[in-house]
């Protein structure tokens, strides 16, 4: 079946820094979703991609659908104490469930 | 607009005793409808999903069970739960064949002692 490989599984992150996660999949996808997820709480769809090549922002975030179709990268700029979490990559193929990369779980550095 | 609604959002059961989890819909008819489950700080589990009233897919071989009464209503069972049922339970609803992906619930918490 169709896996996804997310990276890094954690990082901690200094307030101002950028960083970037990504996701490589083992098969073609039409849509690229980011999700991030508070503590307790269910994900919360921050960016969705329909169209390889395809940059999208939303506010300090900025993720991309890679021209093979089979990855995707989410940067956040100038990261704040709030952008802790974890965050999850989703593809979806044509008629296929959502297949969901294992998450980055993005702490603050002590 | 469409909301999901899941509780309680937090359960503590004792080994061997029997579970339900309700979710509900707003707002949409004839939603997919999913189950996961979530270890802590891990990633999400599928465990069942529903394409209308009475029909369930299972996802993995568990000591759980779904059902789907009525078209906006999505339950998790079990009979006798075990320790490792313990974990972050998320119920999601998909719109528009999922265009936009999934909408998750607020989750339940459930320990099992």
């Amino acid at each position: 079946g169709q896996q996804l490989n997310q990276s890094p599984q954690s990082m901690f992150i200094q307030e101002g820094e950028d960083v970037s996660m990504n996701c490589t999949s083992s098969s073609i996808f039409n849509t690229w979703l980011w999700y991030k997820q508070d503590p307790g709480e269910g994900p919360v769809l921050l960016i969705a991609l329909y169209k390889a090549g395809e940059l999208t922002s939303n506010g300090r975030l900025t993720a991309q659908f890679g021209i093979t179709r089979k990855d995707s990268f989410l940067n956040i700029s100038a990261s704040i104490p709030s952008d802790v979490g974890i965050y999850f990559c989703a593809g979806k193929a044509a008629g296929n469930k959502l297949t969901f990369g294992g998450g980055t779980r993005v702490l603050v550095k002590p | 607009s469409q909301t999901i609604h899941q509780w309680p959002a937090t359960l503590v059961q004792p080994v061997g005793s029997p579970l339900s989890l309700e979710c509900t819909v707003e707002g949409t008819s004839n939603p997919n409808l999913y189950w996961y489950r979530q270890a802590a700080g891990r990633g999400l589990q599928l465990l069942f999903y529903s394409v209308g009233i009475g029909q369930i897919s299972s996802e993995v071989p568990q000591n759980l069970s779904a059902s789907r009464p009525q078209d906006r209503q999505f339950i998790l069972s079990s009979k006798k739960l075990l320790l490792s049922d313990s974990g972050f339970y998320l119920c999601a609803l998909e719109l528009d064949r999922g265009l936009y992906g999934y909408t998750f619930g607020s989750g339940t918490r459930l320990t099992v002692v």
